[in-house]
């Protein structure tokens, strides 16, 4: 079975700064997604990113990019100039074969002004 | 974009009834959904995978009798908390595999069983 693992519960950040929030995961699969969701207090998930495991490009998306290590089952999320609007829960996630979403613990972000 | 509707947002029911969640895919046909649990502050636990016209699959653990789902049309899903009990108050979350392997997840149910 797959797993994810976010061993950070919490972490905060200085307003402007930057932040990486690590995950690793744990699969026989070749071929899946890695994502990253953004949980503020409304509790409404928004996607913040997406990586194919066969592009070898780190994905980007504005603010937001990975450091995709596939031969070592790592997907970390750096959050460049964070802005207060970035405090929220963030949850890693994967899916293969079977089309299920797995999620990690997720971990807690603050922003300090 | 993709966009899911869940309804309600909030419901309280009293211990014993029985409440209906509903998630429907607005804009793209959802032939599976997802029902998710969460509780404050913790990651969404996988109840069940609905699948458009057939029994959704339930995760272990789950108890079908107690969580009923249907999933009657490409844009329907919903999800029966029946003899609702104190314990089963949570927050509910329904996600559809859209195109290009994207979920859209629903905006979630807070229920409270008094």
């Amino acid at each position: 079975a797959q797993t994810v693992t976010q061993s950070q519960p919490e972490m905060s950040v200085q307003e402007a700064e930057t932040v990486t929030l690590s995950c690793t995961y744990d699969t026989s699969e070749s071929d899946y997604y890695l994502f990253w969701y953004k949980q503020p207090p409304s509790r409404q998930m928004i996607l913040v990113i997406r990586q194919e495991a066969y592009k070898q490009q780190n994905a980007t998306e504005n603010r937001f990019s990975v450091n995709f290590q596939k031969a070592a089952k790592s997907f970390s999320l750096k959050i460049s100039d964070s802005q207060l609007g970035d405090a929220a829960m963030y949850f890693c996630a994967y899916t293969g074969a079977n089309s299920k979403l797995t999620f990690g613990k997720g971990i807690t972000l603050s922003v300090r002004p | 974009g993709a966009v899911v509707s869940q309804h309600p947002s909030r419901v309280i029911c009293k211990s014993g009834t029985s409440v209906k969640i509903e998630c429907r895919s607005l804009d793209f046909q959802a032939t599976t959904m997802f029902w998710y649990r969460q509780f404050p502050k913790k990651s969404l636990m996988l109840m069940a995978t609905s699948n458009e016209g057939s029994k959704a699959t339930y995760e272990q653990g789950v108890e079908k009798d107690k969580f009923l789902i249907n999933h009657a049309s490409l844009t329907l899903s919903t999800l029966t908390v029946t003899s609702a009990h104190p314990e089963d108050s949570s927050f509910y979350i329904c996600s559809a595999r859209s195109s290009n392997a994207g979920y859209t997840f629903g905006s979630g149910t807070r229920l409270t069983v008094v």
